[in-house]
């Protein structure tokens, strides 16, 4: 168990550039999320996989941003045309599917992003 | 929509004396999970501590334990004997169950509370 890793930890990129970030999840786990933490807030959900299908969608996801999860293993994070507000860290957890959604989430170490 | 409340943004303690984070929560589901996550400066956010709406018992994992209020919606967290490795952001963390109809799979969580320990 090699936890969940997420690559790059730092990304800086000019306004208006796309940007993507991949998550590496536990194996094994069936479940993914992806969430957004600002500054002095807590993580802010964007949305979650189960396998290859992404079931779930917060109304923070706006259309610039959009997430794959090929073949139900690590999943990528796309920001198109970013603004100074997509500015945050990018958090990925995953979790097994267990009935009920008992499983834990486990999070990863995080992707900041800075738009300049 | 559910929403979680941490009325502390900072709580200061002695090394070795016991603290308590306080948490609310706002909920029509009966059936749900709690949590407290632990996020270190600059390191990865990880579990403390899991509580199941279902079960009375207040969940207790070594010096970290729960006082959960179900009728309250009340969730806090007593961390004993602190030390200085517990210096973190603190989050209280909600999660529906699908059992209850419950559609969101997505953690809400409150704004934090930064624990200090002083030596």
């Amino acid at each position: 168990d090699t936890g969940v890793s997420q690559n790059p930890r730092h990304k800086i990129t000019k306004r208006g550039q796309n940007v993507t970030f991949r998550c590496d999840p536990i194996s094994e786990h069936n479940r993914l999320y992806w969430y957004r933490q600002t500054l002095g807030q807590g993580p802010e959900f964007l949305t979650y996989f189960q396998n290859e299908a992404q079931l779930e969608k917060s109304r923070l996801l706006s259309d610039r941003f959009s997430a794959e999860r090929p073949k139900g293993s690590f999943s990528t994070l796309e920001i198109q045309r970013t603004e100074q507000g997509d500015s945050a860290m990018y958090l990925c957890a995953s979790s097994p599917g267990l009935a009920g959604g008992q499983g834990t989430q486990y999070f990863g170490p995080g992707t900041r992003l800075t738009v300049l | 929509a559910q929403t979680v409340t941490q009325s502390q943004p900072e709580m200061s303690v002695q090394e070795a004396e016991t603290v308590t984070l306080s948490c609310t929560y706002d909920t029509s589901e009966s059936d749900y999970y709690l949590f407290w996550y632990k996020q270190p400066p600059s390191r990865q956010m990880i579990l403390v501590i899991r509580q199941e709406a279902y079960k009375q018992q207040n969940a207790t994992e070594n010096r970290f334990s729960v006082n959960f209020q179900k009728a309250a919606k009340s969730f806090s967290l007593k961390i004993s004997d602190s030390q200085l490795g517990d210096a973190a952001m603190y989050f209280c963390a909600y999660r529906s169950s699908s059992y209850s109809g419950g559609g969101a799979d997505g953690l809400t969580f409150g704004k934090g509370t930064h624990l200090i320990i002083q030596p």
